[in-house]
């Protein structure tokens, strides 16, 4: 139990060009999402908060309007990455937590983009 | 943002050897949670603990949950090559708060 996917697993673009990214909760409700990113030997570093049906809560120094995070629904959240430009390649790491697993959080497989 | 003190940054050691890592924070935890990220993969959660002084086992891993809130540690006994990746403390204040993270223990180890 407790399975989160991502797709695409990796991914290849040009720079200016959008890209979506999908997370999904396949045998429970994430009543909440996080997207992180995370750099080569680092640790990961979190984007923003997403909560179904309302809008996600960014961190600090992360760009709303560049990452575009909709939570549409319990179980699918997905992160835009807009007119991407090379230093936005990065390994992307969404997450999902129900109140009904205790709250523990549980992670996709990661979703490697490079911009060219 | 805040980050959890995790020690050491990487080890390498000999199949069959016991393995200690542990985090410490500035402040209190009510959950510690320990992940295992292998390379290109993203994090598989290991132990989760919920209470202070708690011991819990998964395998040849074993987690406490330090006393105070502002540690805990994981041991892994008798070590084998597919233990190698990077170990990651998260700690959590409670209900829906975001993980802080350690940066997170590289382990390598020689057959």
């Amino acid at each position: 139990g407790a399975v989160v996917s991502q797709h695409p697993s990796w991914v290849i673009c040009k720079s200016g060009t959008s890209v979506k990214i999908e997370c999904r909760s396949l045998d429970f409700q994430a009543t909440t999402m996080f997207w992180y990113r995370q750099f080569p030997k680092q640790s990961l570093m979190l984007m923003a908060t997403s909560n179904e049906g309302s809008k996600a809560t960014y961190e600090q120094g992360v760009e709303k309007d560049k990452f575009l995070i909709n939570h549409a629904s319990l179980t699918l959240s997905t992160l835009t990455v807009t007119s991407a430009h090379p230093e936005d390649s990065s390994f992307y790491i969404c997450s999902a937590r129900s109140p009904g697993l205790a709250y523990e959080q549980y992670f996709g497989p990661g979703t490697r983009l490079t911009v060219t | 943002g805040q980050q959890l003190n995790q020690s050491p940054q990487s080890m390498f050691i000999q199949e069959g050897e016991d393995v200690s890592m542990n985090c410490t924070s500035s402040s209190i935890f009510n959950t510690w949670l320990w992940y295992k990220q292998d390379p290109g993969e993203g994090p598989v959660l290991l132990i989760a603990l919920y209470k202070a002084g708690e011991l819990t086992s998964n395998g040849r891993l074993t987690a406490q949950f330090g006393i105070t809130r502002k540690d805990s540690f994981l041991n892994i006994s008798a070590s084998i090559p597919s233990d190698v990746g990077i170990y990651f403390c998260a700690g959590q204040r409670g209900g829906n708060t975001p993980l802080v993270f350690g940066k997170g223990t590289r382990l390598s180890v020689i057959a």
